[in-house]
């Protein structure tokens, strides 16, 4: 079945700088792969996607890349800030239920102190 | 104005009860899920709906049934509540043929 495996956290960062959480996953077919993000005490947020091989999804200065020739997604950020403060969660969805179930990720805890 | 709404935000209750928790999404979402999330943050699917019909029925005890009166709404009812019931659970929604969910804030459920 399908699977997706983050890094172990906790992530403990200082200000500015960078980041990478690694994300790998396995799926039959051609998956969407997300980046969620989770607040304290809040939902889970989208943060970027990408549906297709060599796709970069990016938002508020947070980057991913679709490779698909080693099966992975992983979260890039160039200069971290104490607001980044969260759980990101690795996804993907199922394309045998039209890209609509999404298998996540067991969540990366990150801190960054200033 | 919030998406998707999940209410009641905390819930405590004792073993044995009966409780449910309501949702409802206001973006003309086709699929609504419901994902529970442990106290080591892993989330894992429950149930899915598609336009009032049970698409996704994983693993889950039977005393766990969801129930959804039309596609904006799919409610979560629990019959006699376990310890190991206690978690968070998160209603999410989206649209059909489009990958990614809109998540609502969540319910904490805490069984006593």
């Amino acid at each position: 079945g399908n699977s997706v495996t983050q890094m172990e956290g906790p992530v403990t960062l200082s200000e500015e700088a960078f980041l990478t959480i690694n994300c790998t996953y396995t799926a039959t077919g051609y998956p969407s792969l997300f980046w969620y993000v989770q607040y304290p005490g809040e939902g889970l947020q989208l943060l970027l996607k990408a549906t297709k091989a060599d796709d970069k999804g990016s938002n508020k200065g947070f980057e991913a890349t679709y490779r698909k020739e080693t099966t992975s997604f992983h979260l890039e950020k160039g200069s971290v800030q104490v607001s980044d403060s969260a759980v990101y969660f690795c996804a993907l969805s199922d394309p045998n239920f039209g890209n609509e179930k999404l298998t996540f990720g067991t969540g990366t805890r990150l801190t960054i102190i200033p | 104005d919030t998406a998707v709404s999940q209410t009641p935000k905390y819930l405590v209750t004792q073993m044995g009860n009966d409780k449910s928790i309501k949702c409802e999404q206001n973006l003309g979402h086709d699929t609504m899920y419901w994902y529970k999330q442990d106290s080591k943050k892993f989330l894992k699917i429950m149930f899915s709906y598609n336009n009032k019909e049970l698409i996704i029925n994983e693993t889950v005890p039977n005393r766990f049934s969801p129930k959804s009166p039309d596609k904006a709404h799919l409610n979560l009812h629990i019959n006699s509540l376990e310890l190991g019931d206690s978690a968070v659970y998160f209603c999410a929604s989206s649209r059909q043929g489009i990958a990614g969910y809109t998540f609502g804030s969540g319910t904490r459920l805490t069984v006593v």
